[in-house]
């Protein structure tokens, strides 16, 4: 089935830095991946979609100049928190749908742990 | 906007048993739904999904069963083992995902 990995699986980083998360994925191509977050026991909440050469969409409540989606390929989508804060902290999960299309099955990443001090 | 809720936050249920975990949803034109399964510390894990013109779909023990009338969607594991226990999300599809609230598994040996 289809594969998609992110990197780095965890990272702790001090306040006021800024992390970049990486998506790719591995045997297929996506010209449309997805951002979620998802605190401690809660579920996952959709954070933006990224576009392969273009602009990404965010949800409503999602600070753009903050959360930097970066689509350069059809198999890496990146996240960068700016700037980040405690409040930040929380697992990072990205998806993609197989063929690229509406309703396909999405294929989640593994997640990334990010952790502010 | 759409919202997919759930009716029981945690179920515990005995290695063997069924389990049942339910999905309620608001108003939707949404034609398409899924259960994930999340393990802890990992992303989420397609399991089954189902259309709206549909009313069950059967996988490898797990049933999914949508009921139009009273949007209600449910997932049922047949013969529970250790290794399903994890927390379970319904989705609301279409070009974007949205999940629900999420169950907590609890399998006992």
């Amino acid at each position: 089935g289809a594969v998609v990995s992110q990197h780095p699986s965890w990272v702790i980083c001090k306040s006021g830095t800024s992390v970049k998360i990486e998506c790719r994925s591995l045997d297929f191509q996506a010209t449309t991946m997805f951002w979620y977050r998802q605190f401690p026991k809660q579920s996952l909440m959709l954070m933006a979609t990224s576009n392969e050469g273009s602009k990404a969409t965010y949800e409503q409540g999602v600070e753009k100049d903050k959360f930097l989606i970066n689509h350069a390929s059809l198999t890496l989508s990146t996240l960068t928190v700016t700037s980040a804060h405690p409040e930040d902290s929380s697992f990072y999960i990205c998806s993609a749908p197989a063929r690229g299309g509406f309703t396909d099955t999405q294929y989640f990443g593994p997640g990334t742990r990010l952790t502010v001090l | 906007g759409e919202s997919v809720g759930l009716h029981l936050p945690t179920l515990s249920v005995q290695e063997g048993d069924n389990s049942i975990i339910n999905c309620a949803y608001s108003n939707s034109a949404s034609d398409y739904f899924i259960w994930y399964k999340q393990e802890s510390g990992k992303g989420p894990q397609f399991i089954i999904d189902i259309r709206s013109n549909m009313d069950k779909r059967q996988g490898q023990r797990v049933t999914v069963l949508l009921n139009k009338t009273v949007k209600h969607l449910s997932l049922q594991i047949a013969a529970t083992q250790p290794g399903d226990s994890a927390v379970y999300f319904c989705a609301f599809g279409g070009f974007k995902t949205i999940f629900g609230a999420g169950t907590r598994l609890f399998v006992k040996a």
